[in-house]
């Protein structure tokens, strides 16, 4: 079956900081791969995407390239503030045995929390 | 705001209560999620809509019991439940059939379940 494996937290670092958070997964065909993040008290919300081999998502600063090579899609930021502080989800998304039925896969989440 | 609604943020019950958990989402969106986040383990797929019929059930005890009357509403049942079910029970919607692979899924903030 799929499967997501990305590096446990929690992780701390000083403000401005580089980050780097691990993400490999496991899936039969082609899947699509997000990264999600949970701020606290909140649900998740999608950071960025990438749905095919070589693409790399962006938002907010952060980025994520697609490596079908090494089936990953490690996460980075250059410079990372206060706010970043969250709970960040590596998931892929696949088809399931029927039309329409598909459904995101996650991994453990990371707990991310970024001291001034 | 996600555009994706969770009553109630919090509950506790006891193990012979019957509570439900209801979600709300007016997104125009025709797939809806149940996910249960229990800490330090991946998210787990517990339940998927599409066009309002029931399309995964990933081996979910009995005690919990899906409704989705309308492409807009999804309810958790509960009854009986044990204390390893207290976890963040979250609800989620994305446009519908065979897009999941392209789009994002819209999450709500969760209930906190605590059972006691």
């Amino acid at each position: 079956g799929n499967s997501v494996t990305q590096m446990e937290g929690p992780v701390t670092l000083s403000e401005e900081a580089f980050l780097t958070i691990n993400c490999t997964y496991t899936a039969t065909g082609y899947p699509s791969l997000f990264w999600y993040v949970q701020y606290p008290g909140e649900g998740l919300q999608l950071l960025l995407k990438a749905t095919k081999a070589d693409d790399k998502g962006s938002n907010k600063g952060f980025e994520a390239t697609y490596r079908k090579e090494t089936t990953s899609f490690h996460l980075e930021k250059g410079s990372v503030q206060v706010s970043d502080s969250a709970v960040y989800f590596c998931a892929l998304s696949s088809r399931g045995s029927n039309f329409g039925n598909e459904k995101l896969t996650f991994g453990t989440g990371t707990r991310l929390t970024i001291i001034p | 705001e996600t555009g994706v609604t969770q009553t109630p943020r919090h509950l506790v019950m006891g193990m012979t209560n019957k509570k439900s958990l209801k979600c709300e989402q007016h997104l125009g969106h025709n797939a809806m999620y149940w996910y249960k986040q229990s800490a330090k383990k991946p998210l787990e797929l517990m339940f998927v809509y599409s066009l309002e019929e029931r399309v995964e059930n990933n081996s979910v005890p009995s005690r919990f019991s899906p409704e989705c009357p309308n492409s807009s509403h999804l309810f958790l049942h509960l009854h009986t439940l044990q204390p390893e079910d207290s976890a963040l029970y979250l609800c989620a919607s994305s446009l519908g059939p065979g897009t999941l692979l392209n789009t994002e899924a819209f999450f709500g903030q969760g209930t906190r379940l605590t059972v006691v």
